[in-house]
């Protein structure tokens, strides 16, 4: 199957400080990219859409100043938690969305391993 | 917006029997797709589904799309203790491009 990747798997952080999560579609392209947050023992809950080129679309309540979004290629999707507070400790995971034309076309979803983030 | 409702929430068995799990919607998927996330990890895909009726197999793993297009079911035969984890359904309407998740079913296998 799909690879994705996500960088780094976990990280600690002063509160104030900002913090980049990378997210990489390993073996196909992305175009559409998406960024989860899922707090302990809840399902997983949409924050954005990362499109490829253009802005994210961001879910309702979700503060897009603070929870910034890059889609540069087709390949990478960055998120960047700005001026983080311990609020914002979480596990946050990205997929990327892989989707084949033709007879027989499939879309489907493909996940990373999420990245622990822990603000003190 | 769409709901799905996954059942059970949780489930202890023993080693060897068989599982099974279903999501239900309110409304019609295009897609159904099935996952597993261990604590700490990703969710990780199961089997995917894209026609009503399909019935996929995927090892000791079934699932099958709902004629009605709005259900969901996956089975688990002769479980073992690594099958333990959350199991998550997810549907697209083919809408758009976001999932709907259920909100998991906890396995857990004892040996």
């Amino acid at each position: 199957g799909a690879v994705v990747s996500q960088h780094p798997s976990w990280v600690i952080c002063k509160s104030g400080t900002s913090v980049k999560i990378e997210c990489r579609s390993l073996d196909f392209q992305a175009t559409t990219m998406f960024w989860y947050r899922q707090f302990p023992k809840q399902s997983l809950m949409l924050m954005a859409t990362s499109n490829e080129g253009s802005k994210a679309t961001y879910e309702q309540g979700v503060e897009k100043d603070k929870f910034l979004i890059n889609h540069a290629s087709l390949t990478l999707s960055t998120l960047t938690v700005t001026s983080a507070h311990p609020e914002d400790s979480s596990f946050y995971i990205c997929s990327a969305r892989a989707e084949t034309s033709g007879w027989g076309a499939t879309d489907t979803q493909y996940f990373g391993p999420g990245t622990r983030l822990t603000v003190l | 917006g769409q709901q799905l409702n996954q059942s059970p929430q949780s489930m202890f068995i023993q080693e060897g029997e068989d599982v099974s799990m279903n999501c239900t919607s309110s409304s019609i998927f295009n897609t159904w797709l099935w996952y597993k996330q261990d604590p700490g990890e990703g969710p990780v895909l199961l089997i995917a589904l894209y026609k009503a009726g399909e019935l996929t197999s995927n090892g000791r793993l079934t699932a099958q799309f709902g004629i009605t297009r709005k259900d969901s079911f996956l089975n688990i035969s002769a479980s073992i203790p690594s099958d333990v984890g959350i199991y998550f359904c997810a549907g697209w309407p083919g809408s758009n491009y976001k999932l709907t998740f259920g909100k998991g079913t906890l396995l857990t296998v004892n040996p």
